[in-house]
């Protein structure tokens, strides 16, 4: 099956700086890439996704990248602000299913 | 966002009670998922439900029953449960599963918290 890993398990960044998140996932046939995040107590949204026949999407300060050669694809926040701070879960599809990343949790110093 | 909601939100539990939560989409949804979340860990899809049959098992133990009377609506019962279940519960929606559903976004609700004494 699918593996996803992530990197790092903890970001912290002062505010007004970048933060990157990095995943790298096992099968080649992964097609649609989400990213989620999810504050303390609450339930994951979706923030940006890409699929594999894109290798970059941006919304505003979210940026997503993809390098399927090397099967790794990762979530840039510019101008970090404190509501950025929450965990973030990158997430890999093979055929039926999600498969997560163990999830970084971002801090956003003031 | 009320596009997905479960109940309850906290619940408490002995290992020989029996309990069920309960998932409720508002999206026109045809595919429902439930996920375990615990700390630190990737959330572990345990059930998936499309147009009301269910397509995925993962290697869940029994002692967790799914059930899906309609597309708008999934509950999980829970019998017989040991402390190591103790995690957050959270149930998903997507517009289709399967093959077609893969690469379309899923949409969580707030979770059912679970704790087994």
């Amino acid at each position: 099956g699918e593996n996803v890993e992530q990197h790092p398990s903890t970001l912290s960044v002062q505010e007004g700086d970048s933060a990157v998140i990095k995943c790298t996932y096992s099968d080649s046939a992964s097609n649609y890439f989400p990213w989620y995040k999810q504050e303390l107590g609450k339930r994951p949204q979706l923030i940006i996704d890409i699929r594999s026949n894109v290798g970059e999407k941006k919304d505003q300060r979210i940026a997503v990248t993809l390098n399927k050669t090397a099967k790794h694809f990762s979530l840039h926040i510019t101008e970090t602000q404190p509501e950025d701070s929450a965990v973030y879960f990158c997430a890999a599809s093979n055929d039926y299913k999600l498969s997560f990343g163990a999830g970084t949790t971002v801090t956003v110093r003031a | 966002e009320t596009g997905v909601t479960q109940t309850p939100r906290h619940l408490v539990m002995g290992m020989t009670n029996k309990k069920s939560l309960k998932c409720e989409q508002h999206l026109g949804h045809n595919a429902m998922y439930w996920y375990k979340q615990s700390a630190k860990k990737p959330l572990e899809l345990m059930f998936v439900y499309n147009f009301k049959e269910q397509t995925e098992n993962n290697s869940v133990p029994s002692r967790f029953s799914p059930e899906c009377p309609n597309s708008s609506h999934l509950f999980l019962h829970l019998h017989t449960l040991q402390p190591e279940d103790s995690a957050l519960y959270l149930c998903a929606s997507s517009q289709e599963g399967g093959r077609v559903g893969s690469n379309q976004p899923q949409h969580f609700g707030d979770g059912t918290r679970l704790s087994i004494l």
